[in-house]
């Protein structure tokens, strides 16, 4: 149980155009999942936490005008990366919480992202 | 603020042989969790293993063991007999019992090869 399916896995795209990666939870409902950021050889980096139904939290430094976050419902969040540009090249992983306090959360496959 | 130190950026162990892996936090809560968490190259996080702060009991899981200093806010993995599978990075992370949204603090992360 505590499946959490991310898509797509890679994805190439043209600078200046968007992307939208999905996070979803198949077999429990989330209310908050989180996205993070791994830039190669380093550790997961907190972007924002979404919560199911209101406006996500971004951490300092991340752009909410860049980095959309829709949390529209209990099984699926996504994040859209507007305008992008070879900088926002990633791994891009977003993880969730089947609810049970203290366990540990399922995370996604990751999406990697590049942008040429 | 949490912060999760990791002082071994790489490790290597033989197969079958035993390594212990360091973490070390700094927190000022008294209620928290403790995990390690695997990412072989594919990128998926793995949990290994969790650990409860208010338990004084050490969290073992088959081969995965820890050794919890709350009061040194230690936190170290044990893998025995390690087999080729076992490398990957290994990331230590802290996450608040306050409420259960809360997100990870991740640690840098240790590499652990595993030599034939």
């Amino acid at each position: 149980g505590a499946v959490v399916s991310q898509h797509p896995s890679w994805v190439i795209c043209k600078s200046g155009t968007s992307v939208k990666i999905e996070c979803r939870s198949l077999d429990f409902q989330a209310t908050t999942m989180f996205w993070y950021r791994q830039f190669p050889k380093q550790s997961l980096m907190l972007m924002a936490t979404s919560n199911e139904g209101s406006k996500a939290t971004y951490e300092q430094g991340v752009e909410k005008d860049k980095f959309l976050i829709n949390h529209a419902s209990l099984t699926l969040s996504t994040l859209t990366v507007t305008s992008a540009h070879p900088e926002d090249s990633s791994f891009y992983i977003c993880s969730a919480s089947p609810g049970r306090s203290g366990g540990g959360y399922t995370f996604g496959s990751g999406t990697r992202l590049t942008v040429v | 603020a949490q912060t999760v130190t990791q002082s071994q950026p790489e490790m290597s162990v033989q197969e079958a042989e035993t390594v212990t892996l360091s973490c070390t936090y700094d927190t000022s809560e008294s209620d928290y969790y403790l995990f390690w968490y695997k990412q072989p190259p594919s990128r998926q996080m793995i949990l290994v293993i969790r650990q409860e702060a208010y338990k004084q009991q050490n969290a073992t899981e088959n081969r995965f063991s820890v050794n919890f200093q709350k009061a040194a806010k230690s936190f170290s993995l044990k893998i025995s007999d390690s087999q080729l599978g076992d490398a990957a990075m290994y990331f230590c992370a802290y996450r608040s019992a306050d409420n259960y949204g809360q997100n990870f603090v991740f640690g840098p992360g240790t590499r652990l090869s595993v030599l034939p």
